[in-house]
């Protein structure tokens, strides 16, 4: 199965900053999408992201806040804008796979202070 | 997609089998389900899915209920790396565009015994 590489793994921000986390596909994935999982939560997603096009946001997410980039096939990035501590969370990029599977990144745990 | 129901914890020692319930009464028969299962401190991974018939991989078995209103996935000698919190989840074969992405529910927290 295809191999995620989520950067940076932890990070700890001042609030009213952004941070872009990236995410690196070792092949060409048609489907990729952002989760988002807040402390002792599931996850929820953010968006799918869309190559070449404008990402689709779930309800409750909104592009000025959660920018997205999907310039190719293989990566895509999500940047979390004027954060709050609110924001202090895991953020997950995936891809849905060949056969069905959805490949989870190791996470970007995000702390805002 | 349909909702499905599991429940908040299950606990089992180590060296049993261990079968996880998922109640999924509206199914609608192009969903598939799925089970995905998160370790502590990382991200989810992928466990099984199926459709109608009963599956078995390397990581567990998955036994559909005939009706499909429930499924169980079974792991049959579960050892503490097994410890996780285990996601039942249905995903419409259909789906498409930007409706794809997985929705996860609070799922059960499995706890090993040793």
């Amino acid at each position: 199965s295809a191999v995620i590489s989520q950067k940076p793994s932890r990070d700890i921000c001042q609030r009213g900053t952004s941070l872009t986390i990236q995410c690196q596909v070792d092949s060409q994935v048609t489907m990729m999408f952002w989760y988002r999982q807040q402390p002792g939560q599931s996850l929820t997603l953010i968006a799918t992201a869309n190559q070449g096009s404008e990402a689709t946001y779930e309800s409750g997410f909104v592009i000025d806040k959660f920018p997205i980039s999907r310039p190719n096939l293989t990566f895509s990035t999500l940047t979390v804008s004027n954060m709050s501590p609110e924001d202090s969370s895991i953020y997950l990029c995936t891809i849905k796979g060949p056969l069905g599977g959805y490949t989870f990144g190791s996470g970007t745990r995000l702390t805002v202070v | 997609d349909a909702k499905t129901t599991q429940p908040n914890s299950m606990e089992s020692n180590e060296e049993e089998p261990v079968h996880l319930p998922c109640n999924h009464s509206t199914i609608s028969g192009t969903d598939y389900i799925h089970w995905y299962r998160q370790l502590p401190s990382q991200g989810p991974e992928y466990v099984i899915h199926g459709l109608t018939s009963n599956v078995n991989n390397r990581m567990a078995s998955l036994a559909i209920a005939e009706d499909r209103k429930s499924s169980t996935l079974i792991l049959h000698r579960a050892t503490l790396r097994d410890a996780a919190v285990y996601y039942c989840i249905l995903r419409d074969v259909y789906s498409g565009g930007g409706a794809d992405g997985l929705t996860f529910g609070k799922g059960t927290h499995l706890i090993i015994q040793p």
